[in-house]
């Protein structure tokens, strides 16, 4: 069974201040993890992959296999960050869970000036 | 092409009675999801199309749903005998299957069951 955790559901820092938004995850093959960011009344959207490697709005996020982890990080945080926050696992390629999400609980960010 | 697309966007009805929500995916989006979020939680899993396939239920997915997707385009999903337990936001999102670049979400339609 897969299962992502995000510990914390409120996060709270000061813009300018490095944020971190944890994320653990259980799957016994090799997934793919992302990021989802759900904006103040708008829909669910993706922010980033860990596949790609890419910093999407300043945010980076690492797969640790070691520590089953997709931390996401960014080290100056802005107002604009604030949001909910969705990290989630896909199945590896060929497998019967490839393409289909799971998601954790989600982070609430929120950045005060 | 605007996205995904979800219609109702709310629908409040009375318990009992049944609904049905639409999803229209990215027209070159071979697979298309159904997800539901409750207050404080994640999108859970309920259903997932490849095509006009429907591949995979969840165990969330009681007799009284059911979901279709007749010609691989867009989907359908019906609540018979909906209970007050059914009100969330149900949400839809395609993805094209043959890699995984993420789902692209619809706007979500909200049930109340009063």
């Amino acid at each position: 069974a897969q299962r992502v955790t995000q510990p914390e559901k409120l996060l709270s820092v000061f813009k300018g201040a490095p944020v971190e938004l944890k994320c653990n995850y259980s799957y016994s093959g090799s997934p793919e993890l992302f990021w989802y960011v759900q904006y103040s009344r708008q829909r669910l959207q993706l922010l980033l992959r860990h596949i790609s490697r890419e910093s999407i709005k300043g945010f980076t996020a690492d797969l640790n296999k070691g520590e089953t982890s997709f931390h996401l990080k960014k080290p100056f945080a802005q107002e604009e960050d604030s949001a909910m926050y969705y990290c989630a696992l896909s199945g590896d390629a060929g497998g019967t869970s490839y393409g289909k999400l799971t998601f954790g609980q989600g982070t609430i960010l929120t950045v005060h000036p | 092409d605007t996205g995904v697309s979800q219609d109702p966007r709310h629908k409040i009805t009375k318990r009992g009675q049944n609904v049905t929500f639409r999803c229209d995916p990215i027209s070159e989006h071979n697979r298309l999801y159904w997800y539901r979020q409750t207050l404080g939680q994640g999108p859970e899993f309920l259903t997932y199309f490849q095509n006009e396939a429907q591949l995979e239920k969840s165990r969330l997915l009681s007799d009284r749903f059911s979901a279709e997707r007749p010609k691989g385009s867009f989907s359908t999903l019906e609540i018979q005998r909906t209970e007050q337990g059914d009100s969330a936001m149900y949400l839809c999102a395609s993805s094209p299957w043959t890699s995984n670049y993420g789902y692209t979400f619809g706007s979500g339609t909200r049930l109340t069951v009063v």
